[in-house]
């Protein structure tokens, strides 16, 4: 059964970076399509950027190209998502998805929720 | 275009069936996937692909496209399917995904 763990809570300053990890149990990232998204408190789900780990090479939204970083470790079978220049509106639960928009069933992680405040 | 649209709302009683739809250019050429999120929980996937329902998925859900609509229909909808519906495919580039708004359901 895939598992998709991401790292815990975070709060954080204005102006500072988060890093939020995405680690699979009972499978291997390495050649899935991992993505990440994210939920601001009553809104929708807006994608943000993905990564094939066995390629490395990561693709992002424009909204957030430049700003964003999408590594992986196929080594620790673990993703990474580092978002910087955070500000109140990035406040919101980040997840991590395997494969979507891919012909394979999609696996999404439990969420974690990042606060920024000044 | 990138965009991908839902009605808000819809409201369906309970036994009955409810079709959702999601519209966009991208869904010529991508199928969308369908996943219901309940308050305060991550995601679930429930079809993908032409029309499959991953491993859980009870068979009341079913996805169709046409054209560039795709829909997710409920059939004998159930109290404990009341939840955001959100489609997702990729967009005119194929490079990058999209979600749809999401569609709130309501079963009375």
């Amino acid at each position: 059964q895939v598992q998709l763990v991401q790292s815990g809570a975070e709060v954080k300053t204005t102006g500072s970076s988060v890093k939020v990890s995405c680690k699979a149990s009972g499978d291997t990232l390495n050649s899935y399509d991992i993505s990440w998204v994210r939920q601001a408190p009553g809104q929708g789900l807006e994608w943000m950027g993905g990564i094939i780990p066995i390629f490395g090479r990561p693709y992002y939204s424009q909204k957030f190209q430049g700003r964003m970083t999408i590594t992986a470790d196929k080594f620790a079978n673990t993703a990474y998502m580092e978002l910087n220049s955070l500000t109140s509106e990035d406040t919101a639960v980040y997840f991590c998805a395997r494969d979507l928009g891919t012909m394979r069933p999609a696996y999404w992680g439990q969420g974690t929720l990042v606060t920024v405040s000044s | 275009s990138s965009e991908l649209t839902q009605d808000p709302a819809v409201s369906v009683a309970l036994g009955q069936t409810v079709k959702i739809t999601c519209q966009g250019d991208s869904l010529r050429d991508f199928y969308a996937s369908w996943h219901q999120q309940k308050p305060g929980q991550a995601p679930v996937l429930v079809i993908y692909g032409e029309n499959t329902r991953p491993s859980g998925i009870p068979d009341r859900f079913s996805g169709s496209r046409s054209g560039k609509i795709a829909s997710l229909t409920i059939t004998g909808a159930q109290a404990e399917d009341e939840a955001d519906y959100y489609c997702n495919s990729r967009d005119g580039s194929g490079d990058r995904r999209v979600f749809g708004p999401g569609t709130k359901v309501t079963v009375l």
